[in-house]
């Protein structure tokens, strides 16, 4: 069974960073691509970020980067972003997902952005 | 940026009720879309995926159509389990979720 369960969120003051990640099981995690998407409280859903199998490729949208890093490290199975001078508007739910056709997701960790 | 609009935004309708939910790209997207079906309180669940292709698990009564820039989400008879939020999502050139529809039981 393909599970994602993500850890590492909290509430975190603007300007400040915090780091998710993303534990793997169920599947070959080197084999996929995975992502990171967010959602706002009572928004819709936004893609945050992308990393292939090998981290040859990654991709961020325009609304984090410079600010995000994501990662992974296939030895643990665990994926990560890296969040940095955080803002009000990046709380949120964010989940880890996987592959490119996105089709199995975690339960999502929930991040709070607030002085 | 590929921009992906749903509609409509919110949607009434009966148990047995065949429900269209609609989705359109500002761009062609050559069928590169999924559906997504989010309970409250639940993480998304994929329904279809490459426009057409059915999750495994997912009930036949949901099924998907479209291409260029017009795709469909349809539920044969709806069911009192499938009210949820529903989202449409491309990945043909970036990644672009759609704002959703917002399914309810009339």
């Amino acid at each position: 069974e393909v599970q994602l369960v993500e850890s590492g969120g909290g509430l975190v003051q603007p300007g400040r960073s915090l780091k998710l990640s993303c534990l793997a099981s169920g599947f070959t995690f080197s084999n996929y691509g995975m992502n990171w998407i967010r959602q706002a409280p009572g928004k819709g859903l936004e893609w945050v970020a992308s990393i292939s199998s090998s981290s040859s490729y990654i991709y961020y949208a325009d609304t984090v980067k410079g600010r995000f890093t994501i990662s992974r490290d296939n030895a643990k199975n665990t994926l990560y972003l890296q969040m940095t001078s955080l803002r009000s508007e990046d709380t949120a739910l964010y989940y880890c997902a996987r592959g490119a056709t996105v089709d199995y997701w975690g339960q999502g960790v929930m991040v709070t952005v607030s002085s | 940026d590929i921009q992906m609009t749903q509609s409509p935004s919110l949607l009434s309708a009966s148990v047995g009720d065949r429900v269209t939910l609609n989705c359109k790209a500002s761009q062609n997207i050559n069928k590169n879309l999924n559906w997504y079906q989010q309970k409250l309180g639940e993480a998304p669940k994929l329904l279809i995926y490459y426009t057409n292709n059915l999750q495994t698990g997912i009930p036949s009564r949901f099924s998907g159509s479209g291409s260029g820039t017009d795709y469909t989400l349809t539920i044969s008879s709806l069911q009192p389990e499938d009210v949820a939020t529903y989202y449409c999502y491309q990945y043909n050139s970036g990644w672009t979720f759609g704002g959703g529809t917002k399914l309810e039981l009339k």
